[in-house]
């Protein structure tokens, strides 16, 4: 219900150490997945992206793990610094045609000095 | 390059009020979509278009109009405000190609009371 909306779960972690945030998704033909970094009053911005042909993918600093067998998804963010502060959501969408966004509740992370 | 704009960035109306949010972009994407995204939540798609003249429903379509006149302008229209639209509206646009990001704007705030 919209309370459950209104408390956004939430992972604190010292600066410096990894940080694992996971997702679950809800349609399993679903075969391209997306995280998404929102700062505050600002809109989501790009963070990494992975087809259901793939189980990881990595970038600079992050890492995502795609387990289509129990619809989960996972983004690790490696030396956690202050500027990763953020809420992160996870999206799934059809890799064809208008790539209709279906997006989790978001995670926040906080980084602790 | 300005990215992706929106038009205004706050706006309060009364209730039964009507209203149109600009959004544009100057990348010459072919896609463009409207997002609400409220309290401790991910976005939710309201409406998207794959092509100017063309638009099509989303997750939330009802109490929302869109328009596509021109390729670079997405624009979303309430005819009669309710204060359940509360809520930040994001425009995002998109290439046709099937691996490039959606690039969001900076969202409009809007309040109806």
């Amino acid at each position: 219900g919209e309370s459950v909306g209104l408390h956004l779960p939430t992972l604190s972690v010292q600066e410096g150490d990894n940080s694992i945030i996971n997702c679950a998704y809800s349609n399993s033909a679903s075969d391209y997945f997306i995280w998404y970094k929102q700062e505050s009053g600002k809109g989501p911005q790009f963070i990494i992206d992975i087809r259901s042909n793939m189980d990881k993918r990595q970038g600079q600093r992050v890492t995502v793990l795609l387990n289509k067998t129990v619809k989960h998804l996972s983004l690790q963010i490696a030396a956690t610094q202050p500027g990763d502060s953020a809420v992160y959501f996870c999206a799934e969408t059809l890799i064809q045609g208008a790539q209709k966004l279906v997006f989790g509740q978001g995670t926040r992370l906080t980084i602790n000095p | 390059n300005a990215g992706v704009t929106q038009t205004p960035k706050f706006r309060v109306l009364k209730t039964g009020q009507s209203m149109t949010l600009l959004c544009a972009q100057d990348m010459n994407h072919e896609y463009m979509y409207w997002y609400r995204q409220d309290p401790g939540m991910g976005l939710r798609l309201i409406h998207y278009s794959v092509g100017e003249g063309t638009t099509a429903k989303g997750e939330v379509p009802d109490g929302y109009n869109v328009s596509r006149l021109k390729k670079q302008n997405f624009l979303l229209g309430l005819e009669s405000a309710a204060p359940s639209q509360t809520s930040v509206y994001f425009c995002a646009s998109r290439r046709l190609a099937g691996d490039d990001e959606q690039y969001f704007g900076p969202g409009t705030r809007l309040t109806v009371t």
